[in-house]
């Protein structure tokens, strides 16, 4: 089953913050984050585990709560670098890795 | 290091043909999955295979089928194409296990005319 993303799309200025949540109707073993530029593959941008540990780049941050399956990547001082589409997938387990169907993320000067 | 190859990177068939597409995983991963992007849509789970076994399917129809070689490279086929199988399909391989990234290859664009 699909995680389930929101918002579906955000316009931001260069400069402010964001907050991209993901949240899972089965219990979840890791989360995972991934950035896909237009005309580009998707790239890594973070896994968080149960327990609370977290393998990723240093300049984004994201929170996991186990007991609600829900997941959070927080973007601060937005760049215009950080434009594009973000995914969170789910999995780990048996059935493998799946992605939501992404928030597009438009940075403006 | 290599990364994730996918060939060809584009592909015109006609509706009712088959068509196949290749992945070549970074070297020392075991696990390849296929996902389909169509426009909209994210990015729908296909297939995932390890260690030469087929692991878990999405909800795609049986003549969406694979393999995985002894080499771990794999390859995905579409049978009796239709023209809604028009999108961007990628491919991404990874180490086994809850707490390894995923590489994406650039993806095969299959037009069905």
């Amino acid at each position: 089953q699909q995680p389930v993303q929101s918002p579906q799309a955000v316009i931001l200025r260069e400069g402010e913050d964001a907050v991209i949540n993901c949240s899972s109707s089965k219990a979840l073993y890791s989360v995972h984050w991934y950035r896909q530029k237009h005309g580009e593959a998707p790239v890594f941008l973070m896994i968080l585990l149960k327990g609370g540990e977290q393998k990723g780049h240093e300049k984004i941050s994201a929170s996991f709560n186990e007991k609600k399956q829900q997941s959070s990547l927080y973007l601060t001082a937005s760049q215009l670098s950080y434009s594009g589409t973000y995914f969170c997938g789910t999995g780990g387990g048996a059935d493998g890795l799946t992605f939501g169907k992404g928030t597009h993320l438009i940075i403006q000067p | 290091e290599a990364g994730v190859t996918q060939s060809p990177t584009h592909l015109i068939k006609t509706r009712g043909q088959q068509a196949t597409l290749r992945c070549s995983p970074i070297s020392g991963h075991t696990s390849v999955y296929w996902y389909q992007q169509a426009l909209g849509l994210g990015l729908q789970f296909l297939l995932w295979y390890d260690e030469g076994e087929e692991r878990n399917r999405g909800n795609f129809p049986p003549r969406f089928s694979g393999r995985q070689f002894p080499n771990y490279s794999s390859e995905l086929n579409v049978n009796a194409l239709e023209l809604e199988d028009s999108a961007l399909y990628l491919c991404a391989s990874r180490y086994r296990g809850p707490n390894t990234e995923a590489f994406f290859g650039q993806g095969t664009r299959l037009t069905v005319v």
